[in-house]
């Protein structure tokens, strides 16, 4: 099975902050990745696949980058809405597999 | 508008069974192809078992394989999940996840989940 490894596993940070997570897989994984966001007692919901495809509705502070092996999820200005934990996905290849997530905190 | 909604969980002994259900609506259920994913209270998220859209191609994680069994009834808009054998490992919300649909050159399922519904606890406990 593919691994997925997240950094930092939690973030402090400010309203207006740009917010950078990382997702490291074991094995390449082209541009097969996707990153959600979950809120407590909430369902995750995608934020952006194919590694840098916001998914429709997201607001354009989300964006991710990466191919291979490393990627990224960027906030650029984080909003009192966006504190909540991320984890990206592969779906490269079965099974598929989630990182351990990043929780957003306010600072 | 897409929705999902689960039911079925609750407590049950360890070695016990149950069976969840996912009801679907919003969307061609027929078309698409359908997912449970789990999660432990506090921990990460982990995908369970898939099913194709036709129903005839499953697929399980190892950790439930040969105690869990994925289904579906188009006429209905339902998906299942039968739990049997069931650990205190298995303790954890269930949801039931759309997959995008996307598949490799050699026909095999890249999943991406893309709408989720809100989860139903199962606890296995004594």
């Amino acid at each position: 099975d593919i691994q997925m490894t997240q950094s930092p596993s939690t973030l402090s940070a400010s309203v207006g902050d740009r917010v950078t997570i990382t997702c490291r897989a074991s094995q390449s994984i082209s541009s097969w990745l996707a990153w959600y966001q979950q809120k407590p007692g909430k369902a995750p919901k995608v934020l952006i696949y194919k590694a840098s495809i916001l998914e429709s509705e997201v607001p354009s502070r989300f964006s991710g980058s990466g191919s291979g092996t490393e990627f990224t999820l960027t906030i650029s200005s984080l909003q009192p809405v966006d504190f909540a934990t991320y984890y990206c996905q592969q779906y490269n290849s079965y099974p598929p597999t989630f990182g351990q997530g990043t929780k957003v905190e306010i600072k | 508008e897409v929705q999902l909604v689960e039911s079925g969980g609750g407590l049950v002994q360890p070695g016990g069974s149950l069976r969840l259900s996912c009801a679907a609506s919003g969307f061609a259920f027929s078309s698409y192809e359908m997912n449970w994913v789990r999660q432990a209270p506090g921990k990460g998220l982990e995908w369970v078992a898939y099913i194709r859209s036709s129903g005839g191609i499953v697929f399980y994680a190892d950790s439930v394989k040969g105690r869990f069994t994925i289904s579906r009834d188009n006429a209905k808009n339902s998906l299942d999940l039968q739990m049997n054998s069931l650990r205190p490992e298995d303790t954890a919300v269930y949801y039931c996840a759309r997959d995008r649909g996307y598949f490799d050159r050699n026909g095999y399922p890249m999943s991406l989940f893309d709408s989720w519904g809100l989860g139903t606890l199962v606890t296995v406990s004594s």
